[in-house]
């Protein structure tokens, strides 16, 4: 079965120091790969995919992630945090098993907590 | 362009209580999510509709919930009776295309979510 994990419960940063939030992913083929945030009360706002092609892929809000694909992994990254981002991440990865008719659905992780402090 | 509306926001009932939650995609998607968000939890999909057809009801407890998108546009999800499990948030989201190769590459783009506290 398809999935993805994020190992970190939350992830505490100074402002300005950079940001890693872990994802690992497990599929079958290629992976369809995708990070969302969460702010308190609102939906998931879409961040950033990686479909094919470079490994680096750029995002909203500065954000960027990198896939590896022999680490199986697509951390997200951030040069330089801002107390605004605080908040909840999430990574997802289409359903490609299942992609058939349905249109494969998101599989997500648990989330994790960024926290930037002043 | 307008985002994924829903409505309303929040909502707390008793159990046993019935539910109604709307879902207004964004223009001319023709593929509509329902999920489930439980505290502390990623987001589970219920359901998934292709123009006005269902495509993937499989995690949906058809035993209390419905969903319906009669004219291909909004839906509605209900869920009937209630119980104390179901509290969580309920996300819609959409997507531009229905199945095809390339659309797996398709962004889903997420509505605010309603809120339900089951009492």
């Amino acid at each position: 079965a398809q999935s993805v994990a994020q190992p970190e419960d939350q992830v505490n940063v100074a402002e300005g120091n950079p940001l890693t939030v872990k994802c690992t992913y497990s599929v079958s083929g290629n992976p369809y790969l995708f990070w969302y945030v969460q702010y308190p009360n609102r939906g998931l706002q879409f961040l950033l995919k990686y479909i094919t092609g470079d490994n680096l892929v750029k995002g909203s809000y500065g954000f960027e992630a990198e896939f590896n694909k022999s680490q199986t992994s697509f951390h997200l990254k951030k040069p330089s945090a801002l107390v605004s981002d605080s908040a909840l991440y999430f990574c997802a990865v289409r359903d490609m098993e299942n992609y058939g008719g349905s249109q494969g659905n998101l599989i997500f992780g648990k989330g994790t907590k960024l926290s930037v402090k002043p | 362009e307008a985002g994924v509306a829903q409505s309303p926001r929040y909502k707390i009932i008793e159990k046993r209580q019935s539910v109604a939650f709307w879902c207004n995609p964004i223009s001319g998607h023709a593929t509509l999510y329902w999920y489930q968000q439980i505290l502390g939890q990623g987001p589970k999909l219920l359901i998934q509709f292709q123009n006005n057809g269902v495509v993937d009801d499989s995690q949906l407890p058809k035993d209390r919930f419905s969903a319906e998108r009669l004219k291909g546009v909004d839906s509605t999800l209900k869920i009937q009776p209630a119980k104390l499990e179901d509290s969580a948030v309920y996300l819609c989201a959409s997507s531009l295309r229905v199945y095809s190769g390339g659309a797996a590459a398709d962004t889903q783009y997420f509505g605010p979510g309603t809120r339900l506290t089951v009492l």
